[in-house]
Formats: structure tokens, sequence, C-alpha cells
């Protein structure tokens, strides 16, 4: 079945950056594309952005542009979001997501278990 | 302030039915059929219910059900039980710059 897992929590200084990682298993990793969806406490969800599994290919949120970057490993069927110049207001518990349908980044069937990233001096 | 507007909570009685709304836009729900409903109980992930407005994902329960009318999308849930209390948010492609927005959530109590 397919599975996506997530590192860790981390806890972050004002100004720094964070990486998380997604790794799959269960599918070929190269047909589907993973985005990104962050849940500050209490709050809804918001999509970060997404990245091609086939080729690299990214489409963030405006938001994020300039301040995320989403990576994949293809050797290890990971991928990556890195979020800078880290601001208390990013603590949120962040999620990677499969899409349903390849390069239709706007359904997801699969989740991680999320990573909650603390920003805090 | 979320792109689509959905009420905060619902509530109903074990076996009744409920109906959330989730309200866009002619940019986003109106135009586009790609809404999608989550279910996240607290401290988990999301769980896909519905996508494409209509579409429930294989193995789901077809007590959930959607649809669409002008710019507002719902998601119907019959027979209400226990395990249905959990919080419940819409999402929908878009032709804006971020091609996809998610609505506030909405609570749903199971009295």
């Amino acid at each position: 079945q397919v599975q996506l897992v997530q590192s860790g929590a981390e806890v972050k200084k004002p100004g720094a950056s964070v990486r998380v990682s997604c790794k799959a298993s269960g599918y070929t990793f190269t047909r589907y594309g993973i985005s990104w969806v962050r849940q500050a406490p209490g709050q809804g969800l918001e999509w970060m952005g997404w990245i091609s599994g086939y080729n690299g290919d990214t489409k963030y949120a405006q938001k994020f542009q300039g301040r995320v970057t989403m990576t994949t490993d293809t050797s290890t069927s990971t991928s990556y979001m890195d979020l800078k110049s880290l601001r208390s207001d990013d603590t949120a518990v962040y999620y990677c997501a499969r899409e349903v349908v390849p390069a239709r980044p706007w359904d997801f069937d699969s989740w991680g278990q999320g990573t909650l990233v603390t920003v805090s001096s | 302030q979320s792109a689509l507007t959905q009420p905060a909570s619902v509530s109903g009685s074990p076996g009744q039915s409920i109906t959330i709304s989730c309200t866009g836009t002619s940019s986003d729900v109106g135009v586009y059929n790609y809404v999608s409903w989550y279910q996240q109980h607290p401290g988990r992930a999301p769980k896909l219910v519905i996508f494409d407005v209509t579409n429930r994902p294989s193995g789901l329960s077809n007590r959930f059900f959607g649809s669409k009318s002008g710019n507002t999308a719902s998601l119907t849930i019959s027979g209400l039980q226990a395990e249905d209390e959990a919080d419940y948010y819409c999402s929908s492609y878009t032709s804006s710059i971020t091609p996809l927005v998610f609505g506030g959530g909405t609570k749903l109590t199971v009295l």
C-alpha cells in the first residue's frame, strides 16, 4: 500500500531554515507528484506547492515564492521541502501528500504523518 | 481569511444526515469540477473522502456524498456515526496564480 513517511519534529530559531523529508513507498515514485500542505495550530489547511515525481517540475503558492524549495531524489523515492527565513507564524504541522491523478496536484489520496516545525527564539 | 467559505460547525444525531457547504467563486468552485473534501480527526492527517465533486475513493463508505450547484459545493453524510465526528475541509482548483485553495474547515459534532 502507498506510504509516505516524514522526518521528525524540528525546532528552529527565527531566520533559520528547515528541511522536511517525505519517503514514499508502495507505488512508482516517478509517476506521481507530491504536494506540501501545512496546518498552523488550530487552523486550517494551506497548500504550499507541488513537485513532479517525473521531472522535478515545481509549482509554488504565491505566498511562499522565494522562500520555499521542493526537490526530489528518485534514487530513494524521497521528496524534500526546504523553507527559509523562518518566522514564528511558520510554526505548523507540515504534510506531504500524493495526488490522486498523476500531474494533477489538486486532490490527495495519501498523506504523510505530518512533521511539526516549531519556530521560537 | 480562507478562499472558500465553510460553516464553522454543524451537528447531528446518530443516524441523521448532515450537509456541509463550501462556497467559492466563478474562478474556482463555479467553473471547475475539481472540488475535494477531507476528513481530519484530531492529531491525524487529513483523509480524502470526495474528489472531483462527486467521486468517492475506493473503499470509502457510500454514506458520503458530494455535489455542486453554482459556486457552492456540498458534502452530505448520511446515517451519522460517532466516528464521523471530525473536522472537514473542502478544496478546489482555481484559476488564480495559486492553483489550489482550501476552505476554513467545519467541525462536525455527533450529538
